[in-house]
């Protein structure tokens, strides 16, 4: 299985700062993703990465920025953090046969 | 637009009955499914794939695959408090991204 770690479970952060979220795999799989869920809304994309340097956007980039410079690692940027983008964000990785595996969240709160 | 659709619930099911999980997709190409439980503030765990038509049984999970009729189940044998959780349905559709059903929650009776 691919591990998936991220730098913080909890991230408080004041409304205009520059957040930085981290997210670690320790397999050699090219695909990475960054999640935001919300209650009732279930979980939805932000940006994507298939290999290093590269990315995608997904169904909700507004705000976000994205950084792959190795392939283990795939940093999601809130330029300017708003109280809308207080939220649970999920980074994940793929699998051999697209199956997705999780790291356990940040639970992110811009006050 | 490619859709995933679950019940929200709650699911309520005794402990030690059959707990039953359906999941609707609107892709008729789509090829792999998945099935993940997320307990309340946690993040989402892989239980079960499938990517034939059938069944697949893991311990007390078993998928159901219905590529003509475009539904995939999970079934939990001898549900336990422990199972009590949101289940999430995901289908791949094409390429490497997934489609996430917003989840059924379930929730084991003792």
């Amino acid at each position: 299985d691919v591990k998936v770690t991220q730098s913080s479970r909890y991230l408080v952060k004041r409304t205009g700062e520059k957040v930085f979220l981290e997210c670690v795999q320790d397999m050699d799989h090219e695909n990475m993703f960054w999640y935001r869920q919300d209650p009732g809304l279930g979980l939805r994309l932000i940006y994507f990465s298939y290999d290093v340097k590269m990315k995608e956007k997904g169904d909700i980039p507004e705000g976000y920025s994205v950084s792959r410079e190795k392939k283990e690692r795939f940093s999601l940027i809130l330029e300017s953090a708003s109280t809308n983008q207080t939220s649970m964000y999920l980074c994940a990785a793929t699998g051999k046969i697209y199956e997705q595996y999780f790291g356990p969240g940040t639970r992110l709160t811009v006050t | 637009q490619k859709e995933v659709e679950q019940n929200s619930g709650p699911l309520s099911v005794p402990e030690g009955a059959i707990a039953s999980l359906n999941c609707t997709y609107s892709d008729r190409g789509s090829q792999s499914f998945f099935w993940y439980r997320q307990y309340s503030g946690k993040s989402p765990e892989l239980i079960m794939s499938i990517y034939s038509n059938g069944d697949k049984e893991d311990g007390r999970f078993t998928a159901q695959l219905n590529k003509a009729s475009q539904y995939v189940s999970l079934l939990i044998r001898d549900s336990q408090p422990s199972d009590s959780a949101t289940y999430l349905c995901a289908v791949n559709m094409k390429g490497d991204k997934i489609i996430f059903g917003k989840g059924t929650r379930l929730h084991i009776l003792p």
